[in-house]
């Protein structure tokens, strides 16, 4: 696609409830990052994939997080029995090369609200 | 403390004036220097990339990079309403690149 496309734009959830944010990268970028934005604050990174291979995951903050990648395309970022804490934009950015270059492409986020 | 400090504004400066936006930092591991821009709503897109220490210009925009006093900087010049967004400095080490780590942003208004 033209960019980095993430959905749902917006999800509302109630404590406890399990959610799924997905991110679709620009076609052909090889890296895909997950970042968590809280209000005024710089992105926080969570993991990064190659291909569909997880190269880091240190900055999930607790096995309540994973993410996926399975085809190489598409990642999808899940939280289990959400906590208000993980309230926050989600954002997933895309990079063209294996080794990073100093140029992320971002989307425009998941907000996400729990209850 | 935070490993990358910036102040988070407002800043408000009349049209046509220069910018000056900065962050500073305690790890002197990092080597690589960013600024990105993020208009509201939006993501974070780039703006200039610096390696190491030193000036980078492009167009309006100039980067500098002081690691001796751990401070870099991002100059505007002739700034206009639309470069009006907040500013993130990111900067990461040499072996493990992929992973920024990010100021809170400087929100810069332009007034016409």
């Amino acid at each position: 696609g033209a960019g980095v496309s993430q959905s749902p734009r917006y999800k509302v959830t109630k404590r406890g409830q399990d959610v799924a944010l997905r991110c679709d990268p620009i076609s052909g970028h090889v890296s895909l990052y997950w970042y968590r934005q809280a209000l005024g604050q710089g992105p926080e990174f969570l993991t990064y994939f190659n291909y569909e291979a997880q190269q880091d995951k240190s900055g999930l903050p607790n096995d309540r997080f994973s993410a996926e990648r399975p085809e190489g395309s598409i990642s999808t970022l899940t939280i289990q029995r959400t906590e208000q804490r993980d309230s926050a934009m989600y954002r997933c950015a895309s990079s063209q090369g294996e080794r990073y270059t100093g140029e992320l492409f971002f989307g425009e986020g998941s907000r996400l609200t729990v209850l | 403390q935070k490993e990358v400090e910036q102040d988070p504004g407002p800043l408000s400066v009349p049209e046509g004036a220069i910018v000056s936006l900065n962050c500073t930092y305690s790890n002197s591991a990092f080597q690589y220097f960013m600024w990105y821009r993020q208009y509201s709503r939006k993501g974070p897109e780039l703006l200039m990339y610096t390696y190491s220490s030193g000036n980078k210009e492009d167009g309006r925009f100039t980067a500098q990079v002081d690691k001796s006093s751990k401070y870099i900087s991002l100059f505007i010049r002739d700034s206009q309403p639309s470069d009006s967004a907040t500013y993130l400095c990111a900067m990461s080490e040499a072996d493990s690149n992929y992973q920024l780590i990010w100021g809170a942003g400087t929100k810069l208004i332009i007034k016409p």
